[in-house]
Order: C-alpha cells, then structure tokens, then sequence
C-alpha cells in the first residue's frame, strides 16, 4: 500500500486559503487519492477525491502533478468551523482493499 | 437518507470482560468496515465485509476480536477478553461497493477498559 506522508498541523486564519500538501511517492497506476474530514467526537466525512490534475467540488479543490508523487487539498476562505484533522488516503483502484489512514494534519483556524 | 448507526455510544468495562459493538449500514450499502481509532491516530481498518463475506481482516487480532455480518446487513464486532490497550473508538463505515467509493461513517462507540 502506498504511504503517505502529511503535515501533523497547521494554522491559519479566518477567511484564508489553506492548502495542506500529502506526499505519496510509491503511489501505484490505478491508485486514487481519497481526503477526509475528521472533527472531535465524530466519524471521518469524505471531502474529495481524485486521480490526476484538478478536482473541485462545493467544498474543496485537489491538485494533482502529472507524476502524482503528491497532492494538495486547497480549502478556500476558511472558517472556525473548518478546525479538524484531514487525512490522506491513497487508495488501490479496483477496491479489493481498504483505504488506509495516516495520522492526518490537525487544521487549527484562528479568528 | 439515515446514516450509518451504531451502538452503544459509549461502554465501559473492566479488563478480561466481554463487549459487542452494533452497527447498521446504509440501506443498499455492500461494503462495510470496521475501524479501531486511539486518541491521537488515524482509523485503522479492523475487518472489511462485502455482503456477508470477509474482504480483509489482516489487522483484526482474531484471539480475542470477532466480527460477523450476518445476511449482508447489520454487523457487530466483539472483543472478548478486553485488555487495557483495547480502549479506543470504534468506527463502522459502509460504503456503496468498492473500497474507493465514499465511505460514510457512524459516530462510533468510545470504549474504555479498565
């Protein structure tokens, strides 16, 4: 399975870009990378998913280089409610096997 | 649309007790997990089913945890006897099909062992 490695934490203010960058350097052809929400007390929320170049949804965007040795999950304009732990799963592509979670990055947002 | 369900929230025992955890699926969900999650860590996957099968259970300490997925719906998981270092929460998820499809989770169940 393919490691990925994130930061631990990070801070940012209200109404800034967050942009939190995994490395995944043995990421194999029909893997996907797959981010999660995590906040206090409650279960992982899926955020987005992607294989290659951009994905954007409601939430979030994912930029993926061209050698997919890594990913980043940009948060536009964030807020208090966007305090949680992210994580950043690569995972194998026909699904016969479950993503794995890393410690993930624990987003502090300031006011 | 409901949610993954679970119960008990919380649970506490003594060590070498016993303890089950249920948990109930979205309707229509093939694929259901099984996390283990430590203060501080990421999930770890304990047991994946689709249906009623075993897909991966190569993390599951099979001398004192035991799941089923009895007719391809309901699960529950169980620790017999439970040892200080099972305390964590435990986490349920159901995903549609296949492992890359978005996994909804439940709340989970906080278990503390004595």
């Amino acid at each position: 399975l393919a490691k990925t490695t994130q930061p631990i934490s990070m801070d940012s203010y209200e109404g800034q870009e967050v942009n939190i960058t995994c490395s995944h350097n043995n990421i194999a052809t029909n893997d996907y990378i797959t981010w999660y929400q995590q906040f206090p007390s409650q279960g992982p929320r899926f955020i987005i998913q992607g294989y290659k170049t951009k994905v954007t949804n409601e939430v979030a965007s994912l930029f993926i280089p061209a050698d997919r040795k890594s990913s980043t999950l940009s948060l536009p304009r964030v807020s208090l409610s966007d305090t949680a732990v992210y994580y950043c799963l690569v995972g194998e592509g026909t699904g016969r096997r479950a993503l794995t979670f890393g410690s993930g990055t624990r987003l502090q947002v300031q006011p | 649309e409901a949610g993954v369900a679970q119960s008990p929230r919380y649970k506490i025992i003594e060590k070498r007790q016993s303890v089950a955890f249920w948990c109930n699926p979205i309707s229509g969900h093939a694929t259901l997990y099984w996390y283990q999650q430590i203060l501080g860590q990421g999930p770890k996957l304990l047991i994946q089913f689709q249906n009623n099968g075993v897909v991966d259970d190569s993390q599951l300490p099979k001398d004192r945890f035991s799941a089923e997925r009895l007719k391809g719906v309901d699960s529950t998981l169980k620790i017999q006897p439970a040892k200080l270092e099972d305390s964590a929460v435990y986490l349920c998820a159901s995903s549609l099909s296949i492992s890359t499809d978005t996994q909804y989770f439940g709340p989970g169940t906080r278990l503390t062992v004595l």
